[in-house]
């Protein structure tokens, strides 16, 4: 099946730094990427959808200096969080959409803490 | 904005039981979606549903999508420990450029053997 790598799985990191996460398809091409976050007990909520050669599309209330999105090849996103702060800590998750059959599937999940 | 509501919030069950979930809207959907999440992982598809009317099974897993395109359910039957997680519905419209979901806010399931 269709799989999703996303990289890293936790990281830590101190207040005032930047941290790249990346999301890339393994096995087949995605022109389209979404990136999530999702706290503690919560459900998932969009956070920017990345168009490969073009620039995200950033949900209301996010940040698009915050959070800088590059979608440079068919198969790799990255999502970097930029001088990051104990509120950006959080768990963020990724999908990419099949450009075949338009499913989505999942990466396995960011836990970022910001000391 | 579309808004889903998922009920009920959690469930503890024993072993063996059958398990049901659901999701209304607010507005139509033309794709309902079943995830299921364990604990600092991503969430992985249970069943794509993608007409009116349409029920489908995965194993032990059964989900129908409405009439109404507003509502879906999920049953579970015959329940077993590694059922344990969060379940979350997901409704989205294909459709222009983005087609992205909206989650609901997940069921969390507990199974006491």
């Amino acid at each position: 099946g269709a799989v999703v790598s996303q990289h890293p799985s936790w990281v830590i990191c101190k207040s005032g730094t930047s941290v790249k996460i990346e999301c890339r398809s393994l096995d087949f091409q995605a022109t389209t990427m979404f990136w999530y976050r999702q706290f503690p007990k919560q459900s998932l909520m969009l956070m920017a959808t990345s168009n490969e050669g073009s620039k995200a599309t950033y949900e209301q209330g996010v940040e698009k200096d915050k959070f800088l999105i590059n979608h440079a090849s068919l198969t790799l996103s990255t999502l970097t969080v930029t001088s990051a702060h104990p509120e950006d800590s959080s768990f963020y998750i990724c999908s990419a959409r099949h450009h075949m059959n338009e499913k989505l599937f999942f990466g396995s999940g960011t836990q970022l803490s910001v000391l | 904005g579309q808004q889903l509501n998922q009920s009920p919030q959690s469930m503890f069950i024993q072993e063996g039981e059958d398990v049901s979930m659901n999701c209304t809207s607010s507005s139509i959907f033309n794709t309902w979606l079943w995830y299921k999440q364990d604990p600092g992982e991503g969430p992985v598809l249970l069943i794509a549903l993608y007409k009116a009317g349409e029920l489908t099974s995965n194993g032990r897993l059964t989900a129908q999508f409405g009439i109404t395109r507003k509502d879906s359910f999920l049953n579970i039957s015959a329940s077993i420990p590694s059922d344990v997680g969060i379940y979350f519905c997901a409704g989205m419209n294909y459709g222009g450029s983005q087609g992205n979901l909206i989650f609901g806010k997940g069921t969390k399931l507990s199974v006491k053997p």
